[in-house]
C-alpha cells in the first residue's frame, strides 16, 4: 500500500535552515509528482510547491521561491525541502502530498522556529 | 492567483441529514477540483478528484458536482465520522489554491 514517511518533528532557531524528508513506499516513486503544503492555523493550507522525482523538475508557488527547495533522491524512494532563513512565521505543519491530486498525504512534520 | 472562495466556514448539522459545502473559483478552472477530508491532527484526505470522482474507498454518500465555476461537496444522510473540516482545491494553474476550509459538527 501506498505510504509517505514524513520526518520528525523539529525546534529550530531563527535565521536558520531545516530539511525535511518524506520516504515513499508502495508505488513507484518515480511515476507520480510530489507536492508540498503548509499549515497553519492561521494561514489554512498553502501549496508550496511540486517536483517531478523522474526529472527532479520543479514548480514553486513565488510566495515560497528562495524559501523552500525542493529535491529528491530516487535512489531511496525520498523526497526532501529544505527550508532557509528560518522565521517565527515558518512555524507550521508541512506535508508531503503524492500526485497533482494529492491522493497520499503524509502525516505531517511540525516545525517551530523559535529562540 | 485563483482566489478559491469555500462557504459557509462552519456548519452544525444532524445526523442523517444532507450537507452540502461549495466552493467558488475567481476564474474557470475546468474540473481541476479535489476535495479533502480532515480529522483533527490527521491529514488530509482525498474525497473527490476531477470536480466529480470519487476517490477509492470513499463511502457512496459523497458526491462531487460543478457549476460553471462553483463547485459543490455534497454528503447524503451524514454520519458521526463525518465530521471534520473540509476543504477545495483547485490545481489548474499554479500556484495551486486551496479554499479557506468548513468545519462541519454534529448538531
Amino acid at each position: 500500500q501506498v505510504q509517505l514517511q514524513q520526518s520528525g518533528a523539529e525546534l529550530v532557531k531563527p535565521g536558520t535552515s531545516v530539511k525535511l524528508s518524506c520516504k515513499a513506499s508502495g508505488y513507484t516513486f518515480t511515476s507520480n509528482h510530489m507536492n508540498w503544503i503548509k499549515q497553519t492555523t492561521g494561514q489554512g493550507l498553502e501549496w508550496i510547491g511540486i517536483i517531478n522525482p523522474g526529472s527532479g523538475g520543479t514548480s514553486y508557488n513565488v510566495k515560497f521561491k528562495g524559501k523552500a527547495t525542493l529535491t529528491v533522491d530516487k535512489s531511496s524512494s525520498t523526497a526532501f525541502m529544505q527550508l532557509s532563513s528560518l522565521t517565527p512565521e515558518d512555524s507550521a505543519v508541512y506535508y508531503c502530498a503524492r500526485a497533482r491530486v494529492m491522493n497520499f498525504w503524509g502525516p505531517g512534520t511540525m516545525v517551530t522556529v523559535s529562540s | 492567483d485563483i482566489q478559491m472562495t469555500q462557504s459557509p466556514a462552519s456548519l452544525s448539522a444532524s445526523l442523517e441529514e444532507i450537507v452540502t459545502i461549495t466552493c467558488q473559483a475567481s476564474q474557470d478552472i475546468g474540473n481541476y477540483l479535489s476535495w479533502y477530508q480532515q480529522k483533527p491532527g490527521k491529514s488530509p484526505q482525498l474525497l473527490i478528484h476531477s470536480a466529480t470522482s470519487l476517490a477509492d474507498g470513499v463511502p457512496s454518500r459523497f458526491s462531487g458536482s460543478r457549476s460553471g465555476t462553483q463547485y459543490s461537496l455534497k454528503i447524503n444522510r451524514l454520519q458521526v465520522e463525518d465530521t471534520g473540516i473540509y476543504y477545495c482545491l483547485q490545481h489548474y494553474s499554479a500556484p495551486w489554491t486551496f479554499g479557506g476550509g468548513t468545519k462541519l459538527e454534529l448538531k
